[in-house]
C-alpha cells in the first residue's frame, strides 16, 4: 500500500515568511511524529500525536512552530516568521499504534530559508 | 526524562570486518529498542528491533543485544559490505503513550 507522503518535497522561502508542511500518514496509523534533521545531523524530535490524546509538543523549538492533526489523518506543521536556522529536512513518521511499533518515515520536506 | 546516548559518532571498518554500535538509555522502564538505517539522502528505515523480554535478536548479518541491567543495547553487523555504509540510529521507548527517543546517530563507512 501507499507509504507516508509529504508535501512539498522542497520549499524555498524568504526569511520572515510563514510555511506549511504537510504529512499524509499510512491509513490506519494512529501515531504520527514530526522530526527536524539538519544537514549531517540526527533526528530532532518536534511533536508526537497519538490518537485522540493531547499531542506531546515538548520538542517544538519555539512558539513559531505549531502542528495540527485532525483525527488520524493528515498533519500540518507550520513555521511562522521563518529564520535561516529553520533550514533543514522535516521528516514525518507514522506507526500503527503506540510508540512501540515500527515507524515509517516519509521522504521529508527540504526547507531552505534565504 | 528519557535520554539515549549513542557511540561512536563515526565508525570506519574494512569490508568484511564487523561493526559494533552501542547505545545506553536512562529510563529503566524502557522496553522497546529499534534501530534505523538512513542512507545518504534517503529516509530512515527500520532494520531490526528488540523488546525487553529478550536479550538478543538476529537477522542474517545483523544482530542486536540488550542488557537491561546495564541499560545498554548494541547493534552488531558482521561481514560488512559497501551497502552497509549509512547513518545508524538507535532508539528507545518505554510506554505506549510515550514518544520514541533517538540517539544522535553513527556514521558507518565501509572501506573497500
Amino acid at each position: 500500500g501507499a507509504g507516508v507522503s509529504q508535501s512539498p518535497s522542497n520549499k524555498v522561502t524568504e526569511k520572515g515568511k510563514d510555511v506549511e508542511l504537510r504529512c499524509d500518514p499510512i491509513s490506519g496509523h494512529t501515531a504520527l511524529y514530526w522530526y527536524r534533521q539538519r544537514l549531517g545531523q540526527g533526528l530532532e524530535f518536534l511533536i508526537y500525536f497519538q490518537g485522540n490524546s493531547a499531542p506531546d509538543k515538548s520538542g517544538l523549538p519555539s512558539d513559531r512552530f505549531s502542528a495540527e492533526r485532525t483525527g488520524e489523518s493528515v498533519s500540518t506543521l507550520t513555521i511562522q516568521r521563518t529564520q535561516q536556522e529553520d533550514s533543514a529536512v522535516y521528516l514525518c513518521a507514522s506507526s500503527l499504534d503506540r510508540s512501540r511499533e515500527t515507524q515509517y518515515f516519509g521522504p521529508g520536506t527540504r526547507l531552505l530559508v534565504l | 526524562g528519557e535520554n539515549v546516548e549513542q557511540h561512536p559518532s563515526t565508525l570506519s571498518v574494512q569490508e568484511g570486518d564487523s561493526a559494533v554500535i552501542k547505545c545506553t538509555y536512562s529510563d529503566s522502564a524502557s522496553n522497546y529498542f529499534p534501530w534505523y538505517k538512513q542512507e545518504l539522502g534517503k529516509r530512515p528505515q527500520l532494520i531490526i528491533d528488540i523488546r525487553s523480554n529478550v536479550g538478543e535478536k538476529k537477522d542474517q548479518r545483523i544482530a542486536v543485544t540488550l542488557n537491561k541491567t546495564a541499560k545498554h543495547f548494541s547493534l552488531h553487523i558482521t561481514e560488512t559490505q559497501p551497502e552497509d555504509s549509512a547513518v545508524y540510529f538507535c532508539a528507545a521507548s518505554y510506554s505506549s503513550a510515550s514518544k520514541i527517543i533517538f540517539g544522535s546517530g553513527t556514521r558507518l563507512s565501509i572501506r573497500p
